[in-house]
């Protein structure tokens, strides 16, 4: 069936550091969603990419959608520790109203 | 602006209670409901989704259950909780047309059964 799989599942990094979170799907997006889940929080939607080789900026955030829309990656520049949670990616599911998630990409600023 | 409710925030339950989680979301209509668990640490997993009254769809068997009985209610049942219910909880949305837009969530609720 359709998967999403991302990688890395953890991220040490320390305060200044890049991060990158890859998501790669088995089969071809209509669309690729990013999300961000605060410890102890609710996912909270980040952007949604639609265009194939479609890049957006947020700030110090970074989105990609593959060319063939099937991977994606969002890059942090020089994280701040606000930025500490996990990103998760989402991708519709063929013919009805799911999401298939990724497992999350756990962003952790070492002290 | 559309916001979403969800309740309680936390409930610790023995094993072998029933269990009732409820969401409702205002300031839309015909809206697509979602129920999803989380287990410390991981990600998410789909329990149901609804894309109108009365109509379920269950993606896990389980001694789980879900109603929509309005519009805009989600309801989250259970007869007999096990210890592996025990978990995060979080009711979603998303407007109701056929191209997945964004999810919305709401607070979730922490669920640990003892």
């Amino acid at each position: 069936g359709q998967q999403v799989m991302q990688i890395p599942q953890y991220q040490h990094v320390q305060e200044g550091e890049d991060f990158t979170t890859y998501c790669n799907s088995s089969t071809t997006l209509s669309n690729i969603q990013w999300y961000k889940q605060r410890p102890g929080g609710h996912p909270v939607f980040l952007i949604q990419l639609v265009k194939s080789g479609e890049v957006k900026k947020q700030k110090r955030l970074t989105f990609q959608f593959g060319e063939a829309k099937k991977n994606s990656s969002l890059h942090i520049t020089a994280t701040q520790t606000t930025d500490v949670g996990t990103y998760f990616c989402a991708g519709p599911l063929d013919s009805n109203y799911q999401l298939i998630w990724g497992a999350g990409t756990k962003l952790i600023i070492k002290p | 602006s559309q916001t979403i409710h969800q309740w309680p925030a936390t409930l610790v339950q023995p094993v072998g209670s029933p269990l009732s989680l409820e969401c409702t979301v205002e300031g839309t209509s015909n809206p697509n409901l979602y129920w999803y668990r989380q287990a410390a640490g991981r990600g998410l997993q789909l329990l149901f989704y609804s894309v109108g009254i009365g109509q379920i769809s269950s993606e896990v068997p389980q001694n789980l259950s879900a109603s929509r009985p309005q519009d805009r209610q989600f309801i989250l049942s259970s007869k007999k909780l096990l210890l592996s219910d025990s978990g995060f909880y979080l009711c979603a949305w998303t407007p109701g047309t056929l191209v997945p837009y964004e999810q919305y969530f709401g607070p979730g609720t922490r669920l640990t059964v003892t």
